[in-house]
Formats: C-alpha cells, sequence, structure tokens
C-alpha cells in the first residue's frame, strides 16, 4: 500500500525567513506528485505538478518554488516568507498522469507566518 | 481561468434527511469531477468521483450526477448520519488535464 508522509507537521516562521516543506511517497515507483495550498476556512489551490524526477511544472505563482529531487521526493520552498503564505500545504500523488487520476492528499502541513 | 461555482456554502439538514450540493464549471473539455470530504484540521479525502462517460455514479448513501451538457454536477448523500457534517469540495479537471480546480466549499452539519 501506498502510504504519503510530509514534514514538518507543522511550522510558525517570521516574515521574510526561508521555508522548506517536504513530502515523500513510499510503495508507488514514479508517482505524479502534486503540491497544493488551503488558507486557513478557504478552498484548495493546485500550486505544482511533477510527473518525472527533475520535472516540476508551475501552475500559480504564490513567490514559491517546488523540486523533485528523487523519485519519492517533493519539496515546497521559498527564500523569504510573507504573510499570505500562512494555511495548509498538501502534497497529493495520483497513480497516473491521466486527466481523469484520482488525487490523494498527504497529512499536510500547517504554516503560520508571524 | 476555469471557475468552479458550488453551492450552497452553508447546508444544515436534520439525520436521516438527503443533503445536495451543486456544482458548475464552465470548460467543456473537462472530464473528471472528484468529491472530496474535508474534516476540521485534516486533509481532504476523495469520497466519489464521477467521469465525463458516466450520468450517475453511486457509492452506498452517495450519489453523484452529471449533466454535462448544462455543465453542472452534484453530491446527494442520503441518510445523513452526524459523522457525515464536514466539509465538502467539489472539483473539475481544467481543460481535461490532471489540474484541478476546486470549488470554494460546502460546510455541512447534520444535527440529531
Amino acid at each position: 500500500a501506498q502510504t504519503i508522509h510530509q514534514w514538518p507537521v507543522a511550522e510558525i516562521k517570521a516574515v521574510g525567513s526561508p521555508l522548506s516543506l517536504g513530502c515523500t511517497i513510499k510503495g508507488k515507483s514514479s508517482p505524479n506528485l502534486y503540491w497544493y495550498w488551503q488558507a486557513t476556512g478557504g478552498t484548495l489551490q493546485q500550486l505544482f505538478y511533477s510527473i518525472t524526477v527533475g520535472q516540476v511544472e508551475s501552475v500559480v505563482q504564490l513567490n514559491l518554488s517546488a523540486s523533485r529531487p528523487k523519485d519519492d521526493q517533493f519539496i515546497l520552498s521559498t527564500e523569504k516568507l510573507l504573510l499570505s503564505h500562512s494555511g495548509f500545504y498538501l502534497c497529493a500523488w495520483s497513480l497516473d498522469w491521466g486527466a481523469d487520476a484520482e488525487q490523494f492528499f498527504g497529512p499536510g502541513t500547517r504554516l503560520t507566518v508571524l | 481561468g476555469e471557475q468552479v461555482e458550488q453551492l450552497p456554502s452553508i447546508l444544515r439538514v436534520q439525520e436521516g434527511s438527503s443533503a445536495s450540493i451543486n456544482c458548475s464549471y464552465e470548460d467543456s473539455a473537462s472530464n473528471y469531477f472528484p468529491w472530496y470530504k474535508q474534516e476540521p484540521g485534516e486533509n481532504p479525502k476523495l469520497i466519489i468521483d464521477i467521469r465525463s462517460n458516466m450520468e450517475r455514479k453511486q457509492i452506498q448513501e452517495l450519489i453523484v450526477l452529471l449533466d454535462k451538457k448544462a455543465k453542472r454536477f452534484s453530491l446527494h448523500i442520503t441518510d445523513t448520519q452526524p459523522g457525515d457534517s464536514a466539509m465538502y469540495f467539489c472539483a473539475v479537471n481544467q481543460g481535461g488535464s490532471a489540474k484541478l480546480i476546486f470549488g470554494e466549499g460546502t460546510k455541512l452539519t447534520v444535527s440529531s
């Protein structure tokens, strides 16, 4: 069975500080991976997706970047946090890259920027 | 870009009754319509989905209807229970891709 893990579980950071969030998936080779952001009380917004190592596509520009250094790892980062970066960051995966591939979410990282 | 309208934003029902949530979309190329349930502090969980080659799908008490001509789809929860209380999000794949666009969500409260 596939398992998805995100780290850290929660983070409190200062405005202007750097950030790195991680996501790993076990039990599935070459998964398609996605990053989502959810403001408190808001909807989900897809930020990035990756279908293979080293390839990341940006969906929404929020002064964030993503990388896929390994087949099972997806990293979200920024050098300078903004207050607007606060929220719930969710990594998701799908088995296939088809347009109708089911996407499953990881447990998420709750980020508070002060 | 693609917009997904989800209504109502708040829904309160009595235990045992039905609850219905409606979504509409713009992109005629969209062909995948998932529904997610999110409980407070938790991640969203895929509960049911429908593809464009179907008009109706049912999993236990969950029914999804798709009207491609009208670009509308809906979730119906029959015989609601307090455990069904949560946020529900519909989503649509933009341009037939794996980019999901989510509705604004519906907060469902089932009272006993």
